[in-house]
């Protein structure tokens, strides 16, 4: 249990619509990244966001957007959905700041349980 | 720019025999390397992380990997091998100094055979 909870679990949408996932991180963890895993793939990491603003952006287009509350929770929406969006997505909460560090610190990353979109 | 190769997709294993999972990876500067683990229909866990430390790291359920600059290697081991272990195995990078983005390589199935 990582204290990271995501919801719904599944998700089907169809091609054309728009998607809303969401996030709760752990108390505390004010930054928090998004993946997408395709089927068979590891991770890819498609934005993260540090204090309510996006901090860091991966190589998905500006259809991928999120926001992220004070109370610690985040959505990703995706907008005009394609088959190729179905894929597991997982956030992930960090603890501190994103901001750099010296090479001694790390502050680990806790991934919730994914929800499952399905785009047919 | 950073990237993960895991030598391959699916390894099988006999219940008490070594598992040795295989990461190389790429990075322009002193990375932060990691192991994740993931069953079936649930998130990621961290089994290890190198951090610039002791090359020799342990995580947890037993396993270890050791950090070799020379090879750019992470090679991820459990001396003996439980049915417990069977799951999806990642290997990660990231920048030294920053909690951003982690890269991950493409997975090991890992199968433990009775």
């Amino acid at each position: 249990e990582t204290g990271v909870t995501q919801s719904p679990t599944h998700l089907i949408k169809t091609r054309g619509q728009q998607v809303t996932l969401r996030c709760s991180s752990q108390s505390g963890h004010n930054t928090v990244s998004w993946y997408q895993q395709a089927l068979g793939q590891g991770p890819q990491f498609i934005f993260q966001y540090y204090r309510e603003e996006e901090n860091g952006r991966g190589n998905f287009p500006p259809r991928f957007s999120g926001l992220q509350f004070p109370n610690y929770s985040s959505e990703l929406n995706v907008n005009a959905l394609e088959l190729d969006d179905s894929a597991l997505y997982l956030c992930a909460s960090i603890t501190g700041g994103s901001g750099t560090s010296g090479p001694e610190t790390y502050n680990e990353q806790f991934f919730g349980p994914g929800t499952r979109l399905t785009v047919l | 720019a950073q990237s993960v190769t895991q030598l391959g997709s699916h390894v099988s294993v006999s219940e008490g025999a070594l598992v040795l999972l295989r990461c190389n990876y790429s990075s322009s500067v002193p990375p932060y390397l990691f192991w994740y683990v993931q069953y079936p229909n649930q998130g990621l866990q961290l089994l290890l992380k190198y951090t610039s430390a002791a090359t020799l790291v342990k995580g947890i359920n037993g396993f270890e990997a050791e950090f070799k600059k020379s090879e750019t290697s992470f090679h991820l081991t459990k001396p003996s091998a439980h049915m417990s272990d069977a799951a999806e195995y990642f290997c990660a990078v990231s920048e030294t100094g920053s909690a951003r983005q982690l890269t991950f390589g493409s997975g090991t199935q890992l199968t433990v055979l009775p």
